[in-house]
Formats: C-alpha cells, structure tokens, sequence
C-alpha cells in the first residue's frame, strides 16, 4: 500500500494559480503503470473528480475545470502534480490526491487531503 | 452527465443493519464502488465492482446491484460505522468519474 501527501500553498488571491504536489512513499511509482487522480470536496458536500493522468502523461480532465487543469505525471521524485488556473472562492476545499485501483476504476491509497482557500 | 442518488441520511441502532442506497439510470450495467469518509478524514475504499471487499474491509460491510438501485449493507453497526458514505461510478476512462451526494450514517 502506497502512502500519498499533499502539499500546496494553503491560501490564494481570486485569479492565482493554485499548485499541488502529491508526494508517494512506500513504492517508486516513476514510469509504473498506476492512473493518479486529483479530487477535491468543498466544505459540506462530497467529492468532486479533478482530473486522472497516467504515467506516460495521457490525462482525463472533469469537463468544467478542463480549461483551468494543467496535470503532470510522476517524476523520479515519486511526485505528481496538478495546477488550477484564474481561481476563484469557489476552488475553496479540500484537494485530494489518490491512486486508481488495478484494473478497476475505483481509487484507493489517498492522499490525507490539503485545505486550500481562495479569498481576497 | 450521470446523476448518483442517495438519501441524505440513514439512522441505525447498533447491532442492526444499515442499508444505503445509490440510485442510477441502468446502474446495473456499470460498476459501483462504495467510500467510508469519516470527519477529517479521506475517503476509504469499502466497495469496489459492486459487490467486492478490498483487503482489510470487514465481511460486515456488501454489496449489490440491479436494476436502477445499487446498496451498501452493513450488517451488525457498529459506533465506528458512523460516517459518510459515497457511491462512484466510472465506466471508460473518457467518462467524468461521478460520485453520488453522500449519505450520513449515524449509529443511535
């Protein structure tokens, strides 16, 4: 089991880029074969789907953040990372990075989640 | 897009079984995998392809699903059960991965 973290500037000013890295330990997972994904939850509601890539770069990104999504793969520094563009207070929440499950498409080993706040 | 239906909230004394619905169109030709997120917490796989248990899940905790309606049954709840539960689809990898609104559990 592989253990994911998030990290990323906790507060940003409307129409900042926010940047998250997910850093994995228990495994090298440069150039392996899992799908990562980046999710988020705004404060009473349940999770949002950012975006999915795979290792060689390929990504599916949710249709109404897809002009803002800028994702990269892992790297040898067993991290990966997602930047969001022109944020506003409605990018407030919880970001979560996590790994696809083995041939399923469900998600397991998240990341314990990163609090980023949009305000003025 | 596909729209997941839950009920908000589903109330069971200790010792009983909980049963948590997610309602979709044709739901049955898709797979559905179930979360546990406890206040604070990220979310757990408990369910996954609709009815198997990952590593480490206890057998209280199953799943089916026909027709318009997949269920999460936990049989025997316990205090630890109290959480939010997700349902989740995702059919090919160009389909948005979807998420249904969540449903409190609270053990009375």
């Amino acid at each position: 089991q592989l253990q994911l973290q998030e990290s990323g500037p906790g507060l940003l000013k409307p129409s900042e880029t926010l940047s998250l890295t997910c850093t994995v330990s228990g495994g090298f997972i440069y150039r392996s074969t899992y799908y990562w994904g980046w999710f988020r939850q705004p404060p009473g509601k349940g999770p949002e789907w950012i975006g999915t890539i795979y290792y060689t770069g390929s990504a599916y990104f949710n249709p109404s953040l897809k002009s803002r999504i800028i994702m990269s793969p892992p790297t040898s520094m067993n991290q990966f990372s997602l930047k969001l563009t022109s944020v506003t207070a409605a990018d407030t929440a919880v970001y979560y990075c996590a790994r696809r499950c083995s041939s399923r498409k469900c998600f397991t080993d998240w990341g314990r989640g990163a609090q980023v706040t949009v305000s003025s | 897009s596909y729209v997941l239906t839950q009920p908000p909230s589903v109330s069971v004394a200790p010792g009983q079984t909980a049963i948590i619905t997610c309602g979709g169109t044709k739901i049955d030709t898709k797979h559905v995998h179930w979360y546990q997120q406890k206040p604070g917490q990220a979310p757990v796989l408990v369910v996954f392809d609709d009815r198997d248990r990952p590593s480490g899940i206890p057998e209280r905790f199953s799943g089916s699903n026909s027709g318009d309606t997949a269920t999460l049954t936990i049989t025997r709840v316990e205090a630890g059960d109290e959480a939010d539960y997700y349902c989740q689809v995702w059919e090919r990898d160009s389909d948005p991965v979807t998420f249904g609104e969540g449903t409190k559990l609270t053990i009375l």
